[in-house]
């Protein structure tokens, strides 16, 4: 079975300043997607970024970009500018075909 | 557009009772899915139907939950009999389903069950 990690389970930035979140998968695979997924306090789980496996490119979204690093399996999400309104779960995310692992979430707070 | 409707929201019940949740997807979206979320774990894929049809349901326990999606939209998800383990969240996500699990999962707010 796949597996995805996320070895941090609670984080903190200063507002205005940037964190990294990291996240490992095993997978033997060759073609897959990540994604990064937010989940608020009230708990309506919302996509952040996903990356194709096969694009060598980063994929970034505003303030949000990822480091995907195919050979280490690593895909780790960098938040620019900090603001109030990212603290929450995050969850890292691999799927292939109609297969869907989830991590066990990295806590993000944000100090004003 | 509207979201992913599910509910009830909270449910309370005691063990070996049954329970039913009801999951509304965006409408045209013709994958739904069922998650399971134990308190501190990721979200845990339960089942997936591509319109009416199961795609995969090879993590649901089989035992004792049920789902269906008679119609192509609507869903539920039963449990008869519970146990104390079923406490979690239970989310619903539905994607349109053109280009099959690489869709973007629009989430539910999720139904909280609490097993006594």
């Amino acid at each position: 079975a796949q597996t995805v990690t996320q070895s941090q389970p609670e984080m903190s930035v200063q507002e205005a300043e940037t964190v990294t979140l990291s996240c490992t998968y095993d997978t033997s695979e060759s073609d897959y997607y990540l994604f990064w997924y937010k989940q608020p306090p009230s708990r309506q789980m919302i996509l952040v970024i996903r990356q194709e496996a096969y694009k060598q490119q980063n994929a970034t979204e505003n303030r949000f970009s990822v480091n995907f690093q195919k050979a280490a399996k690593s895909f780790s999400l960098k938040i620019s500018d900090s603001q109030l309104g990212d603290a929450a779960m995050y969850f890292c995310a691999y799927t292939r075909g109609n297969q869907f692992y989830f991590g066990t979430g990295t806590s993000l707070t944000v100090i004003p | 557009e509207a979201g992913v409707a599910q509910s009830p929201r909270y449910k309370i019940i005691e063990k070996r009772q049954s329970v039913a949740f009801w999951c509304n997807p965006i409408s045209g979206h013709a994958t739904l899915y069922w998650y399971q979320q134990i308190l501190g774990q990721g979200p845990k894929l339960l089942i997936q139907f591509q319109n009416n049809g199961v795609v995969d349901d090879s993590q649901l326990p089989k035992d004792r939950f049920s789902a269906e999606r008679l119609k192509g939209v609507d869903s539920t998800l039963k449990i008869q009999p519970a146990k104390l383990e079923d406490s979690a969240v239970y989310l619903c996500a539905s994607s349109l389903g053109k280009r099959g699990s690489t869709d973007t999962q629009y989430f539910g707010p999720g139904t909280r069950l609490t097993v006594l």
